[in-house]
């Protein structure tokens, strides 16, 4: 139980275009989900913190408007890209919290973003 | 958020147990304490959860001393697909706060 994925696993973009990445939790209802980046070699970064019918909390440092994310139901958050860029160029992994005997975090596959 | 500090790698060989320590002084007393494992291009998953003394599931142990200002993850009789980064949180209380990552440990096994 407690499976999460993300679609696609991987994209390649061309710069100035906005591209969106689905995190979709398979089993289980998440009222939160959480949104990460990881670059090569790298621990994962936190990026914002996505709750469901309401905005998102994002960490210091991440635009906003850069990454757009909405969490219209309990099973769905994305992440949008916009105006990306090839800084943008990462891997991008989200979690949902649920309940298994203690408060987890279940991750998605991932997806990786190039920007040319 | 608890800051945890782990090796930064650790080298094995097959069939070896393998032992894994996290500090974590600041742990709060609603804080579970969790691993993780993730391969490279993967999402991190989930291996074991516990807030004290042990646990042990089909694949890893959890030990927990009294103070819970510590633990160790024991992985049985590790193969050369146990390579991978082990991260050690702490967290995840009913309320919204998210996981914090710390650098993990590299993992790697030989044959």
């Amino acid at each position: 139980g407690a499976v999460v994925s993300q679609h696609p696993s991987r994209v390649i973009c061309k710069s100035g275009t906005s591209v969106k990445i689905e995190c979709r939790s398979l089993d289980f209802q998440a009222t939160t989900m959480f949104w990460y980046r990881q670059f090569p070699k790298k621990s994962l970064m936190l990026m914002a913190t996505s709750n469901e019918g309401s905005k998102a909390t994002y960490e210091q440092g991440v635009e906003k408007d850069k990454f757009l994310i909405n969490h219209a139901s309990l099973t769905l958050s994305t992440l949008t890209v916009t105006s990306a860029h090839p800084e943008d160029s990462s891997f991008y992994i989200c979690s949902a919290r649920a309940w298994r005997g203690g408060e987890t975090q279940y991750f998605g596959p991932g997806t990786r973003l190039l920007v040319l | 958020l608890a800051k945890t500090t782990q090796p930064i790698s650790m080298d094995s060989y097959e069939g070896q147990e393998v032992n894994i320590t996290c500090s974590h002084n600041n742990i709060a007393t609603n804080d579970y304490i969790t691993w993780y494992q993730q391969f490279p291009s993967q999402g991190p998953r989930f291996i074991i959860q516990g807030y004290k003394t042990k646990v042990k599931n089909e694949v890893a142990s959890l030990f927990i001393p009294a103070d819970r200002k510590s633990s160790t993850l024991s992985l049985p009789r590790v193969s050369l697909s146990d390579t991978a980064v082990y991260y050690c949180l702490v967290g995840g209380d009913t309320g919204r706060r998210a996981l914090t990552f710390g650098s993990g440990t590299r993992l790697q096994v030989q044959p």
